[in-house]
């Protein structure tokens, strides 16, 4: 059973910083691109970034590229989002997302994780 | 980059109606096309993707169409736990983008 699990959201002040992880089960991550999405209170669905399979290029929204880096570690199945000079308006559910295809394009997210609350706030 | 224009952005209906949802692209973006269903604190889920392909698993009264720049997600008879959200989502060129979301309510 394909299982994403995230973890380390919580309470940071304004200009902090903040680790998420995505652990990833049932299926060959390597394999997998996987994509981070959030949702702030009251909105909708905001696309964040996305990470390629081995060699892990990435992309990132605007909104938050040069603070957000996404990274991966195949060796232990494992997501993460490294979230810095965060804003009140990161505030949101971060959800791990795994792209549809384990090669060629499928472009849409097949697995979703429950998610995991970031609060920024003073 | 692409914008998503999705309408409307609430629906009322009952148990039993046909809805339809819509979503339009800023350009063409190729069919590269999904639609999500979102409950609050739950994860969201693939319905349709490549705008007309319907996920494993999912009732076949949830359909999909379109190409270009417009496309549509028709729910053929409401059933109770349809009552959510609802996202498309559009790829082209390395550029993710979901529409704003229509929240589906009951009458």
């Amino acid at each position: 059973e394909v299982q994403l699990v995230e973890s380390g959201g919580g309470l940071v002040q304004p200009g902090g910083s903040l680790r998420l992880s995505c652990a990833a089960s049932g299926f060959t991550f390597s394999n997998y691109i996987m994509h981070w999405v959030r949702q702030a209170p009251g909105k909708g669905l905001e696309y964040v970034s996305v990470i390629l399979r081995e060699g892990g290029g990435t992309l990132h929204a605007d909104s938050v590229k040069d603070r957000f880096t996404t990274s991966r570690d195949n060796s232990k199945d494992t997501l993460y989002l490294q979230m810095g000079s965060l804003r009140l308006e990161d505030t949101a559910v971060y959800y791990c997302a795994r792209e549809g295809g384990s090669s060629g394009l499928a472009p849409f997210f097949d697995f979703w994780g429950q998610g995991t609350r970031v609060t920024v706030s003073s | 980059d692409i914008q998503m224009t999705q309408s409307p952005s609430t629906l009322s209906a009952s148990v039993g109606d046909r809805v339809t949802i819509t979503c339009r692209a800023s350009q063409s973006i190729n069919n590269w096309l999904a639609w999500y269903q979102h409950n609050p604190g739950e994860a969201p889920k693939l319905l349709i993707y490549k705008a007309s392909s319907l996920e494993s698993g999912v009732p076949s009264r949830f359909s999909g169409s379109g190409s270009g720049t417009e496309f549509t997600l028709t729910i053929s008879s409401l059933q109770p736990d349809d009552f959510a959200t609802y996202y498309c989502q559009q790829y082209h060129s390395y550029s993710y983008t979901f529409g704003q979301g229509t929240k589906l309510e009951i009458k």
